[in-house]
């Protein structure tokens, strides 16, 4: 079956860490790009953060930048969510997603919507 | 950043009924504009791509038109399971941005 779980979230207080994982089956994961989207509680999706498929591409919203750090590993067929400085604001369901890519006729690109998301991982920033 | 507003907030209408979304992006977007469902406790689901592709298994009844700047997400006729909020996001510059949703309602 074609999927993405997401684990990791948990309660941490204010200026805390957390590690997220989001582990991939089903298909090719060494030839996608995937991200991390947020939705804070009652609220909508926010996009955090996203990473190529060959880690060329790395970015990160405004909100987290300087705090957050992602990473995958091909080999392991996952991506990960290093979260430091953990504020109230961080507090959200946070998915992974998918994003495909086309490396056709030497041209390569990314297509940055998302086709695949987990079900999700509850991070909670309370003291 | 690119700011997406999703008119209306919230839609009531019947089973059976046509439903209009519209997505304005701040500045153009070309066609990188994508659609998402998203049911209560579910994680979303993509229905459009690139302003119009339907992803795969999406019925026939969703239709996504528009360029540029303005963008609209049609639902022919209202099945039970298409009550639901609706989210449009663009990723022609970073980053990337999501509307703050349509929430289509029973009337």
């Amino acid at each position: 079956e074609v999927q993405l779980v997401e684990s990791g979230g948990g309660l941490v207080k204010p200026g805390g860490s957390l590690r997220l994982s989001c582990s991939a089956s089903g298909f090719t994961f060494s030839s996608f790009s995937l991200n991390w989207v947020r939705q804070a509680p009652g609220k909508g999706l926010e996009w955090v953060s996203s990473i190529s498929s060959s880690n060329n591409y790395i970015y990160y919203s405004d909100s987290v930048k300087g705090r957050f750090t992602i990473s995958r590993d091909n080999a392991k067929n996952s991506v990960y969510l290093q979260m430091n400085s953990l504020t109230a604001a961080d507090t959200a369901i946070y998915y992974c997603a998918r994003t495909p890519e086309s490396d056709s006729g030497g041209v390569y690109a990314i297509f940055w919507f998302f086709d695949l998301w987990g079900r999700g991982t509850l991070v909670t920033v309370s003291s | 950043e690119i700011v997406l507003t999703q008119s209306p907030a919230t839609l009531s209408l019947s089973p059976g009924e046509r439903a209009t979304l519209s997505c304005r992006a701040s500045q153009s977007v070309s066609n990188y504009l994508a659609w998402y469902q998203q049911k209560p406790g579910q994680a979303p689901r993509l229905l459009i791509s690139d302003a119009s592709n339907r992803a795969t298994g999406i019925p026939a009844r969703f239709s996504g038109s528009g360029s540029e700047t303005d963008f609209t997400l049609t639902i022919s006729s209202l099945e039970p399971e298409d009550f639901a909020v609706y989210y449009c996001q663009q990723r022609a510059n970073w980053p990337l941005t999501f509307g703050g949703g349509t929430k289509v309602e029973i009337k």
